[in-house]
């Protein structure tokens, strides 16, 4: 299960923490991805950290502005998300990574970025 | 903007046979990186519908069913069913990006 938290209304060029808890799994295995879905739009991959922290993605559209991180200790994955923008509105999920893909969803956690 | 591009939308009557496409370039599916696809029904998280090309998870009807070949891709859901009427996304990694992309998405309609 994967279960997000902190979304909320932020101002633009504000910053959000995103928590994301896992159970029901060996969280420390597998690698894990944030993906969004912006009002009225398809789903956008963002960002992924691999099982061990030992390697990070991200999308152009965050590189820069966000940081993928995770602790195996709490079984928590994070985003924090800096200089956010109105097109950063969406729904943010989390993700559980099985190679190439994702095999559970969290339910997902709404960021509104608005003055 | 995604480099995957599917069709914006798709529709059939019950028990007919819809196709969705699912095109990349030879950095994602013609560079031989796998497609997958997921089925995002309003107002609830995705679910797996595709991993690795063809392979169905326990628990997804035999009604979907799902190809690949160079840079293209399709899915196919033969029968439809009301149930089915979603958002529909195929997914892979692009080298060029170094970043994992998703379509542009499908949206089914059961008429």
């Amino acid at each position: 299960q994967l279960v997000e938290s902190g979304g909320g209304v932020v101002q633009p060029g504000g910053s959000l923490r995103l928590s994301c808890a896992a159970s029901g799994f060996t969280f420390s295995s597998y690698g894990m991805h944030w993906v969004r879905q912006a009002p009225g739009k398809g789903l956008e991959w963002l960002t992924y950290i691999r099982y061990d922290e030992g390697n990070e993605y991200y999308a152009d559209s965050v590189k820069g502005r966000s940081t993928i991180s995770r602790d195996n200790s709490k079984n928590t994955l994070y985003l924090q998300m800096n200089s956010l923008r109105p097109e950063d509105t969406a729904v943010y999920y989390c993700a559980k990574s099985n190679g190439d893909y994702i095999n559970s969803w969290g339910q997902g956690t709404l960021v509104t970025v608005s003055s | 903007q995604s480099v995957l591009t599917q069709p914006p939308s798709v529709s059939g009557a019950p028990g007919q046979r819809v196709t969705i496409s699912c095109t990349g370039s030879n950095s994602n599916l013609g560079a031989g990186y796998d497609v997958h696809w997921y089925q995002h029904p309003p107002g609830t998280a995705p679910k797996l519908l595709i991993y690795d090309n063809i392979n169905r998870p326990s628990g997804v009807p035999g009604r979907f069913s799902a190809s690949k070949s160079g840079t293209s891709a399709s899915l196919a859901i033969t029968g439809l069913q009301v149930e089915d009427e979603a958002d529909y996304y195929c997914q892979s990694f692009d080298t060029s990006l170094t970043a994992y992309v998703f379509g542009t998405g499908t949206k089914v309609t059961v008429l």
